[in-house]
């Protein structure tokens, strides 16, 4: 199995510039995330989702929207980028396992400059 | 609002050496803790999930501890060898407050295991 994939992996955005990033797994789960990794800030959760055609905000969401249309696939995107988007993006998936055994599964990561 | 800290940030030892690496948690309200490996450059691979009932969950030469009650858990790694060099990250799933359901990261631990 592929598990969680991103694509793409490297990406230079100029100020006020869109993209799209996509994440896919393969392991039918439920929940799919998308998280921002800074230096000395940690992991911060931007969007998520419960399931196929429901999204919520995280900790971070402004200036980014997010879109699952399908169960294996959750998209992010940038509408204007900005040089404070400028980061690390990981995308990640888990089971609707309850009683705390939901185990989160990590893709590889997209870095983003935007200059 | 839950934090997550990781001592120490940085370690360096020598091969074979056995070494422990602490979280801290100040929410005791939570489902589960997780343990992460992260390679430069990587994402982020899953190690150990700890359900918030358990007390212990080991995987070779790793053995992770949780004291919910305390707001600790620690994460034990015996016969250190070259290969675990990596940045080790703990997550907490909230089960209460505004972060329920989402995970909170530590900041990491750096470690460095020189031959």
């Amino acid at each position: 199995n592929a598990g969680v994939t991103q694509t793409p992996k490297f990406r230079v955005l100029k100020t006020g510039q869109s993209m799209t990033l996509l994440c896919a797994q393969d392991m039918n789960h439920e929940y799919m995330y998308w998280y921002r990794q800074d230096p000395g800030m940690g992991l911060r959760l931007i969007h998520y989702s419960v399931g196929e055609g429901t999204t919520a905000k995280g900790e971070v969401p402004d200036g980014y929207n997010v879109s699952r249309l399908k169960k294996q696939n959750f998209l992010l995107g940038l509408e204007s980028a900005a040089p404070s988007q400028t980061s690390v993006y990981f995308c990640a998936s888990s089971s609707l396992r309850t009683g705390g055994f939901d185990e989160q599964y990590f893709g590889p990561g997209t870095r983003l400059t935007v200059t | 609002k839950q934090e997550v800290t990781q001592i120490p940030a940085a370690l360096s030892v020598p091969e074979g050496e056995n070494l422990v690496l602490n979280c801290s948690f100040t929410d005791s309200a939570i489902y589960n803790l997780q343990w992460f490996r992260q390679d430069p450059g990587k994402g982020l691979t899953s190690l150990l999930l700890i359900q918030s009932s358990q007390r212990e969950q080991t995987s070779g030469r790793l053995n992770a501890s949780l004291d919910k009650s305390s707001g600790r858990s620690t994460l034990y790694i015996a016969a250190s060898q070259p290969g675990d060099s990596a940045t080790y990250l703990c997550a907490v799933k909230n089960a209460g407050g505004t972060s329920y359901g989402k995970l909170t990261f530590g900041q990491g631990t750096i470690l460095t295991v020189h031959p």
